[in-house]
């Protein structure tokens, strides 16, 4: 089993659409998580943290369920510089590394 | 501006050559950096950990002798993809922890290498 699993998409929506993600992972010992936004061929960038409480930045609002291992991640009123592979990222205890998704990549349409 | 830095961003290089990446912390010492690959269409995937003074941490299924990966000091790692082949051509990325304990990572640019 994947550490993180990530539907890979693709998600196409308009313009001002409202979309989520959602990412389960697999260790319950997981302590901090994470949404990277990548654009093609480019290196990941950090979009977000995600807390326990749930997080908002702007558009972007992360929510993180420990009970059920899952994360999302909600965009509001899309835009079209929005398009780019999300990634769902945890970082696990002592592990001293990240685990990624494979991402899902967002198509935002005029 | 980018706190880590790696070069060369693209190379192309001949079947059975050797070819070097730098990864570079540049206003932090990071005693950890993580390589990792990324094929086309799929997720970054780690390759190994990277400790400064000491020998790296290979994923398994990574070939140690072929992946070549050296942390001189707290600001430099490097990757030497050694007797390169068609199939190593990938996206190759680098991070770094800042700060002791922090949990915030920073990446490369991500180096393109092309193995003709």
């Amino acid at each position: 089993r994947k550490e993180v699993e990530q539907d890979p998409g693709p998600f196409n929506v308009p313009e001002g659409a409202t979309v989520a993600f959602n990412c389960t992972y697999s260790n319950s010992a997981s302590q901090s998580f994470f949404w990277y936004r990548q654009d093609c061929r480019k290196e990941p960038k950090l979009l977000m943290s995600v807390y326990s409480s749930g997080n908002e930045d702007g558009r972007f609002t992360a929510q993180l369920n420990r009970a059920s291992q899952y994360i999302s991640l909600l965009i509001r009123d899309s835009k079209l510089s929005d398009s780019a592979t999300y990634l769902c990222v945890v970082d696990q205890t002592g592990a001293n590394n990240l685990f990624f998704g494979t991402g899902t990549r967002l198509t935002v349409i005029p | 501006g980018a706190v880590v830095s790696q070069h060369p961003s693209w190379v192309i290089c001949k079947s059975g050559t050797s070819v070097k990446i730098e990864c570079r912390s540049l206003d932090f010492q990071a005693t950890t950096m993580f390589w990792y690959r990324q094929f086309p269409k799929q997720s970054l995937m780690l390759m190994a950990t990277s400790n400064e003074g000491s020998k790296a941490t290979y994923e398994q299924g990574v070939e140690k002798d072929k992946f070549l990966i050296n942390h001189a000091s707290l600001t430099l790692s490097t990757l030497t993809v050694t007797s390169a082949h068609p199939e190593d051509s990938s996206f190759y990325i680098c991070s770094a922890r800042r700060g002791w304990g922090g949990n915030t990572i920073y990446f490369g640019e991500g180096s393109w290498l092309t193995v003709v």
